[in-house]
């Protein structure tokens, strides 16, 4: 079985773009969240969502947008990009909505220049 | 608010006993999970316990816990060099709407 897969791997964007990066769960696992993961820190929440509605939103402002389609596989939005985005973005996936098992992928290393 | 403080830095000879610990604030976690991060690569779940258990074993790894003190610690068993990574400590309401708050991890470096 395929693991958590997010595309694309590496991305170089200017300030002020926008961004989308894709996550596609486990097959089964109806339960998608987000981090963003600064070089040197832990991961930190963004969103989670399951059944196609937002269950959870960390500290984050309103450039970041997320949602999460009906096979489960689900978007990270990013608008007006700052330098400090520069991050490596985690999609996890989880079968049921409580983070039980959370599984993660290989994430998206993004580079706001 | 809810806070996961983990040692920056283990150094431990190849084929001896890694200890990582980690700390929490957040008295109503459900679940503690340990990850592994290698270098460029995401979170590998290692393993997780339930707040009302003690202990869990898993192989060459041991999870304990002391929810009084709110105390985790990760123990490898026989240490090798494919366990050099990072490795975080994670907890949860198990609900889901919070997400899981990590700490900052803590680099395991083997020793030959």
């Amino acid at each position: 079985d395929a693991g958590v897969t997010q595309s694309p791997t590496h991305l170089i964007k200017t300030r002020g773009q926008h961004v989308t990066l894709r996550c596609s769960p486990i097959s089964g696992h109806k339960s998608v969240s987000w981090y963003q993961q600064v070089l040197g820190q832990g991961p930190q929440f963004i969103f989670q969502y399951y059944e196609k509605e937002e269950r959870g939103r960390g500290n984050f402002p309103d450039r970041f947008s997320a949602r999460q389609f009906p096979n489960y596989s689900s978007e990270l939005n990013v608008n007006a990009l700052l330098l400090g985005d520069s991050a490596l973005y985690l999609c996890a996936s989880s079968p049921v909505s409580a983070n039980t098992e959370a599984f993660f992928g290989q994430g998206t290393r993004l580079t706001v220049v | 608010g809810e806070d996961v403080e983990q040692s920056l830095f283990l150094s431990v000879r190849e084929g001896d006993s890694s200890v990582i610990n980690c700390t929490y604030t957040d008295s109503s976690s459900t679940y503690l999970y340990w990850y592994k991060q290698e270098p460029g690569a995401g979170l590998q779940l290692l393993t997780y316990i339930f707040s009302n258990m003690d202990m869990k074993q898993d192989q060459r790894l041991t999870v304990l816990l002391n929810k009084k003190d709110k105390h985790l610690s990760l123990r490898i068993a026989d240490t090798q060099t494919g366990d050099s990574a990072i490795y975080f400590c994670a907890e949860g309401p198990g609900g889901g709407a919070d997400g899981l708050t990590f700490g900052k991890g803590t680099h395991l470096i083997i020793q030959p």
